[in-house]
């Protein structure tokens, strides 16, 4: 299997901008995770879903922010208006579930950079 | 809620040293817990995770952590550190009261190796 795959891997707009951050997750898993790495506040769970349904959506920051799962091999999170805060490495990461005692996958990620 | 504490934001050693990360967790249920390793400019990936069974768990590259409920601890090791261990070192507990799928990360411990 070809991993957890995000695209783009490096991203650079001007603020105000929509960003679109794109997930393709393991084949099979059912489980599929957003997280956000800064220095500041390390890594952060935004939203997860399972079975293509949002379970917890918990950790997103705001309304500016937005995550869809339209079918099970595809998940996007947006961000509208985009900020300098939002300036970070956006992780997707997948999982079995308890078939695989919860380990997740996690993807290259994303490094969003806002100016 | 669960919660991570990982002592050491960054530990060096010499190659060919013993490789000592700490982690004590906190939990109010039996925890699964979970070492992954971070290469610069890369995602996250599995070293090792405990699931209830074995307290000493085996990883990969040479890695193991050993479960001491007593001391609310799951300290990661390794006998004699390679340069090629120089990376970012995050401990994750998962939250089993509201099920096991959603990981709670400490900050990070990055490893420096000396020749």
């Amino acid at each position: 299997d070809a991993g957890v795959i995000q695209s783009p891997r490096h991203e650079v707009t001007e603020m105000g901008q929509e960003v679109t951050l794109r997930c393709k997750p393991i084949s099979g898993h059912d489980y599929l995770f957003w997280y956000r790495q800064t220095m500041m506040r390390g890594l952060e769970l935004l939203i997860y879903f399972n079975n293509n349904v949002p379970i917890d959506d918990s950790g997103m920051p705001e309304d500016r922010f937005s995550a869809k799962m339209p079918n099970a091999s595809f998940s996007t999170l947006k961000i509208q208006p985009s900020e300098p805060r939002d300036s970070a490495v956006y992780f997707c990461a997948s999982s079995l579930g308890p078939e695989s005692s919860y380990e997740q996958y996690f993807g290259p990620g994303t490094r969003l950079t806002v100016t | 809620a669960q919660s991570v504490t990982q002592l050491g934001s960054h530990v060096s050693v010499s190659e060919g040293a013993l490789v000592l990360l700490r982690c004590n967790y906190s939990s109010s249920v039996p925890p699964y817990l979970f070492w992954y390793v971070q290469y610069p400019n890369q995602g996250l990936q599995l070293l090792l995770k405990y699931t209830s069974a074995a307290t000493l768990v085996k990883g990969i590259n040479g890695f193991e952590a050993e479960f001491k409920k007593s001391e609310t601890s799951f300290h990661l090791t390794k006998p004699s550190a390679h340069m090629s261990d120089a990376a970012e070192y995050f401990c994750a507990v998962s939250e089993g009261w509201a099920g096991f799928q959603k990981l709670v990360f400490g900050t990070g411990t990055r490893l420096l190796v000396s020749p």
